[in-house]
């Protein structure tokens, strides 16, 4: 089945600091890659859409300039935390989808990345 | 906009049979996926549904009725593993072509002996 990874897996940064994520569809090409952010006890909330190739798209109160999408090729996507804050930390979530035509344009979860801003 | 709702928990025993419905409303739907997900895990997905019926996958069946906006996921001979969230998600297809995926809140399961 499709694979998806990211990393770090979990990353403790100081206040102030950048922290990146990547997320890796690892056997299949993926145009299009989503970016999550789960608080505790509540469902996923999307943030972005990332197109290989293009801007992101961002959801209606998610600030571009803090959270840096780079989708630079059919199987990397970064997210990045800039200056980030204690409110930052969450559970950030990646998927993938597959190019059309192959499962219904399944999204497939990367593991996620668990952020603890100090 | 999109609203998507389903019970906040629910509880079984082993070896039960257990309903999970979930009720969408949504315009430009373009189907609608079940996923599993584990305390501190990522989701993990279980079935996909564009046309109306059902879908058979193992221990698990997912049912969905356009018309109705409703859906709901059917589990099988419970497994104390089972306990998890499950989430209801719809898939949306803007004008611009692009396509959303909307996540429900989730309904806890916990599987008792």
């Amino acid at each position: 089945g499709a694979v998806v990874s990211q990393h770090p897996s979990r990353v403790i940064c100081k206040s102030g600091t950048s922290v990146k994520i990547e997320c890796r569809s690892l056997d299949f090409q993926a145009t299009t890659m989503f970016w999550y952010r789960q608080f505790p006890k509540q469902s996923l909330m999307l943030m972005a859409t990332s197109n290989e190739g293009s801007k992101a798209t961002y959801e209606q109160g998610v600030e571009k300039d803090k959270f840096l999408i780079n989708h630079a090729s059919l199987t990397l996507s970064t997210l990045t935390v800039t200056s980030a804050h204690p409110e930052d930390s969450s559970f950030y979530i990646c998927s993938a989808r597959d190019l059309p035509g192959r499962t219904g344009e399944t999204q497939y979860f990367g593991p996620g990345t668990r952020l603890l801003v100090l | 906009g999109q609203n998507i709702d389903q019970p906040t928990e629910m509880t079984a025993t082993e070896g039960a049979i257990v309903q999970i419905n979930c009720t969408y409303q949504t315009s430009g739907f373009n189907g609608l996926f079940w996923y599993q997900q584990h305390a501190g895990e990522a989701p993990t997905f279980l079935s996909y549904n564009v046309l109306d019926g059902l879908e058979e996958k193992g221990r698990f069946s997912s049912f969905l009725s356009r018309s109705k906006g409703y859906s709901y996921l059917l589990l099988k001979e419970l497994q104390m593993k089972d306990s998890a969230s499950y989430l209801c998600a719809v898939r949306s297809l803007a004008n611009s072509g692009y396509s959303t995926l909307t996540f429900g809140k989730g309904t806890m399961l916990l599987v008792s002996p």
